[in-house]
């Protein structure tokens, strides 16, 4: 049973670049949540999606966005990088919103120079 | 308290004694409650749950408690190993949408 997997796994990209990272959620899962991860600190939630929609969104600018595919496959998109946005960026799955367990995956390492 | 760039709280334990790591949550509306373990270069590994009308929950090795009154949640790992040291953080969740993490611990266990 494959777990959450997320790509690439690491990334190295340039201020005013955009970047699109990709997940896709456990076998049985239909929910994806992604979170920005900085050193030393907890996971800050940006948004989830579920039924191909945004359901529920951090405190995050308009740069982060998302999108949700059929088979429940899901991108983030983060547009003008700027160094602030360094990070380890994770996805979780979780099976229809009704559920509450949230597994992980291994995170996308992006470094913004 | 919470932790500020890498200066994580740290617990250093012997191995086979027992660990205690402690969290506080904010939303007194918060009706779950994950552990979550995180080694480096990985992403957050589940590790129990409890739901906000339960006090106690065990797993394998693993306790976590619940007390609504002050709003604080603990984990207890009985005989402690070396594969347990890593961060542990705390997970609120409020309506089963978002996850609110506390700030974490870096458990050390020593031989």
């Amino acid at each position: 049973d494959a777990g959450v997997t997320q790509s690439p796994t690491h990334l190295i990209k340039t201020r005013g670049q955009q970047v699109t990272l990709r997940c896709s959620p456990k076998s049985g899962h239909d929910t994806v949540s992604w979170y920005q991860q900085a050193l030393g600190q907890g996971p800050q939630f940006i948004f989830q999606y579920y039924e191909e929609e945004e359901r529920q969104r951090g405190n995050f600018p308009d740069r982060f966005s998302g999108h949700q595919f059929p088979n429940y496959s899901s991108e983030l998109n983060v547009n003008a990088l700027l160094l602030g946005d360094s990070a380890l960026y994770l996805c979780a799955s979780s099976q229809g919103q009704g559920r509450y367990e949230q597994y992980f995956g291994p995170g996308t390492r992006l470094t913004v120079t | 308290g919470e932790s500020v760039g890498l200066h994580l709280p740290t617990l250093s334990v012997q191995e086979g004694d027992n660990s205690i790591i402690n969290c506080a949550y904010s939303n007194s509306a918060s009706d779950y409650f994950i552990w979550y373990k995180q080694e480096s270069g990985k992403g957050p590994q589940f590790i129990i749950d409890i739901r906000s009308n339960m006090d106690k929950r065990q797993g394998q090795r693993v306790t976590v408690l619940l007390n609504k009154t002050v709003k604080h949640l603990s984990l207890q790992i009985a005989a402690t190993q070396p594969g347990d040291s890593a961060v542990y953080f705390c997970a609120e969740n409020k309506g089963r949408r978002a996850l609110t993490f506390g700030s974490g611990t870096r458990l050390q266990v020593q031989p």
